[in-house]
């Protein structure tokens, strides 16, 4: 079974600071893919960065960046130079090899000026 | 352009009545999925859908059934059997390569339904 866990319900972060937000998961898939999605007050899902489950290297977009632990089935992400707009609910997920994609509970970002 | 409609953005439904919210995509994705949005309870899936006339049930799919008659679209109805109906609906899809999901989902805006 595939399961998603997001144990920080709120975080808040200081305008140009760094934050993480944390994600859990755990799949029997032996090829499986982790994202991030981004959903502002307008409610559309926006993708933030991806991660494939057989590359060790940690996928980087400009200030989003992903510490990927497989072993742990950690995958957190960490938002540098933290800006106003960053303010939303962020998703972790995970699919793969069952095709479907299932997702954590949501982190709150709030961004403090 | 390209994308994928839910419609419509807004729905009432009185209790006791079945309602269809529409899902449709040019994109050309194998996968679709519906997904209910609650407060403080994130994304949990209701049905996918990987291929034309083949869907698979999620983790709360009771009260809802889906179709897939085309792979453009995938409509869910929400039955007189779903007892708390009142939630954020999103649909998704995505293309299957390989016979995994490996590449981001493309999501609708959405559709608030309320039952009064």
């Amino acid at each position: 079974a595939q399961t998603v866990t997001q144990s920080q319900p709120e975080m808040s972060v200081q305008e140009a600071e760094t934050v993480t937000l944390s994600c859990t998961y755990d799949t029997s898939e032996s090829d499986y893919y982790l994202f991030w999605y981004k959903q502002p007050p307008s409610r559309q899902m926006i993708l933030v960065i991806r991660q494939e489950a057989y590359k060790q290297q940690n996928a980087t977009e400009n200030r989003f960046s992903v510490n990927f632990q497989k072993a742990a089935k950690s995958f957190s992400l960490k938002i540098s130079d933290s800006q106003l707009g960053d303010a939303a609910m962020y998703f972790c997920a995970e699919g793969g090899g069952a095709q479907k994609l299932v997702f954590g509970q949501g982190t709150r970002l709030t961004i403090n000026p | 352009d390209g994308g994928i409609t839910q419609s419509p953005k807004y729905l009432f439904r009185k209790e006791g009545q079945n309602v269809t919210l529409s899902c449709e995509q040019n994109l050309n994705h194998d996968a679709m999925y519906w997904y209910r949005q609650d407060p403080g309870q994130g994304l949990r899936l209701i049905y996918y859908s990987q291929i034309v006339n083949d869907f698979q049930k999620g983790d709360i799919a009771e009260g809802y059934s889906v179709s897939r008659e085309k792979k453009e679209s995938f409509p869910l109805t929400v039955t007189s059997a779903q007892k708390n109906p009142t939630a954020f609906y999103l649909c998704a899809s995505s293309t299957i390569t390989g016979g995994e999901l490996n590449t981001e989902a493309f999501f609708g805006q959405g559709t608030r339904l309320t039952v009064v």
